[in-house]
């Protein structure tokens, strides 16, 4: 089974400023997929970013980038120039990549979440 | 508009008043699934559906049912509800079960 643990429940960055939220995961599979999801006050799930395992290179979409470290199976989330609107809840999850049966298939795996606030 | 469409938005029940919490999507995917958000829990799996009349459970299928009768709509159902069901339930899909998904814009239950 997998695991997912975001170990700080809340955190809080002055506007244009850099916030780098923590994921841990714990897998035995090889092929999978990590994502960060937001979830602003309006509840809607929205994909921030995707990371491949199999790719080294850290994906990256505008202001956020990832830092994938696969040997310490971790995969954080960095925002720069932090704006007033990515204040919201944000998700780590992970997805295996292949159908290895039984209830993994499809199953996306979250953490606790990370409630992130941005001061004027 | 590519989308997942979940109703209701809010529901108040009472306990044991069976209920639905009704998904459908438009975008031809085969995997849809069922999560429940609680606090310091994250999004738990309840159920997940590979393609018509295929179903089976996930991490917390306890006190819910499903049904997949069309690739469309795949509804959740409480036939019991208890106060520990209180919670904000997702429905999401994707393609084949390894693609993006798509999320629904979640439902606020209260059971009391």
């Amino acid at each position: 089974a997998q695991t997912v643990t975001q170990s700080q429940p809340e955190m809080s960055v002055q506007e244009a400023e850099t916030v780098t939220l923590s994921c841990t995961y714990d897998t035995s599979e090889n092929n999978y997929y990590l994502f960060w999801y937001k979830q602003p006050p309006s509840r809607q799930m929205i994909l921030v970013i995707r990371q491949e395992a199999y790719k080294q290179q850290n994906a990256t979409e505008n202001r956020f980038s990832v830092n994938f470290q696969k040997a310490a199976k971790s995969f954080s989330l960095k925002i720069s120039d932090s704006q007033l609107g990515d204040t919201a809840m944000y998700f780590c999850a992970f997805r295996v990549g292949s159908w290895a049966g039984g209830t993994s298939y499809g199953k996306l795996t979250f953490g606790q979440g990370t409630i992130l606030t941005v001061h004027p | 508009e590519a989308q997942v469409t979940q109703n209701p938005r809010y529901l108040i029940t009472v306990t044991g008043k069976k209920l639905t919490v009704t998904c459908s999507q438009n975008m031809n995917h085969e995997y849809m699934s069922w999560y429940r958000q609680d606090p310091g829990l994250g999004l738990r799996q309840i159920y997940y559906s590979m393609n018509v009349e295929v179903t089976d459970k996930g991490d917390v299928p306890e006190g819910y049912k499903v049904s997949r009768k069309e690739k469309r709509n795949f509804p959740l159902i409480l036939e019991s509800p208890s106060p520990n069901q209180t919670s904000l339930y997702f429905c999401a899909s994707n393609r084949d079960g390894r693609g993006g998904y798509t999320f629904g814009s979640g439902t606020r239950l209260t059971v009391v």
